[in-house]
């Protein structure tokens, strides 16, 4: 299973930009780049998933390069309620079932 | 349509006691899995399960079992209860069981083991 690695925390202000970038060189030709937020005491959310290039949906963009060793989260405009831990992780594609490995993600602080 | 959910929200355990915690997944889900998230850690894998078989299982005692039923709700038991088993236990659906497939979580369980 490839593993991620991530910043442990970040800090922003409201309305501004955050890029979350993570690590993955170990990622295997199937293997998908998946991103979840979680807030306390609740269970994780999907936010955006991709391949490789860039996908974007209304809530974030992921950024892949080519050697899809690494990847962004970008957040556009951020609000206090983006406050939350956001998860990085590589799903294993070799054996068809999925095979969720969070690490301790990323703890993004938005302030006023 | 109703998301995830779990029951009970909330259970208090004596050591060396045995539980079970239940799931529902969302509606036209098929696959489910499991997972333990202590506090300030990630959520671990415990263990999927895809037509009513296990299907995968991270690195969890023999203590830790689990049933899918054929309307695809799933139950996890954890016989002989550790104090190190307390914690978040989430579960989460997704149609079909490859990496490609949106998981979607349940609000939790709260163990506290005592």
């Amino acid at each position: 299973l490839a593993k991620t690695t991530q910043p442990i925390s970040m800090d922003s202000y409201e309305g501004q930009e955050v890029n979350i970038t993570c690590s993955h060189n170990n990622i295997a030709t199937n293997d998908y780049i998946t991103w979840y937020q979680q807030f306390p005491s609740q269970g994780p959310r999907f936010i955006i998933q991709g391949y490789k290039t860039k996908v974007t949906n209304e809530v974030a963009s992921l950024f892949i390069p080519a050697d899809r060793k690494s990847s962004t989260l970008s957040l556009p405009r951020v609000s206090l309620s983006d406050t939350a831990v956001y998860y990085c992780l590589v799903g294993d594609g070799n054996t068809g079932f999925q095979k969720l490995v969070f690490g301790t993600g990323t703890r993004l602080l938005v302030s006023p | 349509d109703a998301g995830v959910t779990q029951s009970p929200t909330h259970l208090i355990k004596t050591r060396g006691q045995q539980v079970t915690l239940r799931c529902s997944p969302k509606s036209g889900h098929d696959t489910v899995s499991w997972y333990q998230q202590a506090l300030g850690q990630g959520p671990q894998f415990i263990f999927q399960y895809y037509e009513e078989e296990e299907r995968q299982r991270g690195n969890f005692p023999d203590r830790f079992s689990g049933h899918q039923f054929p309307n695809y709700s799933s139950e996890l038991n954890v016989n002989a209860l550790l104090l190190g088993d307390s914690a978040l236990y989430l579960c989460a659906s997704s149609l079909g069981a490859g990496p490609s497939y949106e998981q979607y979580f349940g609000p939790g369980t709260r163990l506290t083991v005592t």
